[in-house]
């Protein structure tokens, strides 16, 4: 257990309204990540993040945007919700292990998002 | 770039039977790969991986995969499969790039167990 919860878990809501997922750890890592789950295309990265402030694009970022004010805080934000942001997404810490060195990727429990 | 084929989006076993699921993967460096695990409904959990090294690797619940450098791949195996191994399995493979780890996915292989 990496010490990361998400909030909501579950979220309805409508086309053109902004949402914001809220990842939260515990455990001080310094590296976050947001991720959506679509079938057919595995886990896709939308925004990482490397401390305070410190935050860069992955290869969905399109309506999309992230904050991370506090170390143990990861915000992600649609900015205006479209059918196409329906999924499930997932944050997740890397904590480096082993002789080494090698970071690894944990993973929230995820939260399911239905943009109607 | 790196990239990962998971062959079969859907495996069905025996109870008792071998479990097989195949990963191919292509990195420009030395990969990390990583098998995860999901269960319904819930996030995904990490069942083992592969850094540097011993080749066959052990995981959680009995899982162990091989990494072969000349195959390019990294296929999970267990030798006998319970009805609590039904999941989605999936493969990636990960590098270092630009300071932060950059982690791409297979699609994912979804495990049935027949009773």
């Amino acid at each position: 257990d990496a010490g990361i919860t998400q909030s909501p878990r579950h979220k309805v809501t409508e086309t053109g309204t902004p949402v914001t997922l809220r990842c939260h750890q515990t455990e001080n890592h310094r590296y976050m990540y947001w991720y959506r789950q679509d079938p057919g295309h595995g886990l896709r990265l939308i925004h990482y993040s490397y401390g305070v402030k410190d935050t860069d694009k992955g290869e969905v970022s399109d309506g999309y945007s992230v904050s991370r004010s506090k170390t143990e805080d990861f915000l992600l934000t649609l900015e205006s919700a479209t059918s196409s942001q329906t999924s499930v997404y997932f944050c997740a810490i890397s904590a480096t292990s082993g002789r080494t060195n090698q970071e690894t990727q944990y993973f929230g429990p995820g939260t399911r998002l239905l943009v109607l | 770039a790196q990239s990962v084929t998971q062959l079969g989006s859907h495996v069905s076993v025996s109870e008792g039977a071998l479990v097989l699921l195949r990963c191919n993967y292509s990195s420009s460096v030395p990969p990390y790969l990583f098998w995860y695990v999901q269960y319904p409904n819930q996030g995904l959990q990490l069942l083992l991986k592969y850094t540097t090294g011993a080749t066959l690797v052990k995981g959680i619940n009995g899982f162990e995969a091989e990494f072969k450098k000349s195959e390019t791949s990294f296929h999970l195996t267990k030798p006998s499969a319970h009805m609590s191994d039904a999941a989605e399995y999936f493969c990636a493979v990960g590098e270092n790039s630009g300071g932060y780890q950059k982690v791409t996915f297979g699609t994912g292989t979804k495990l049935q167990v027949i009773p």
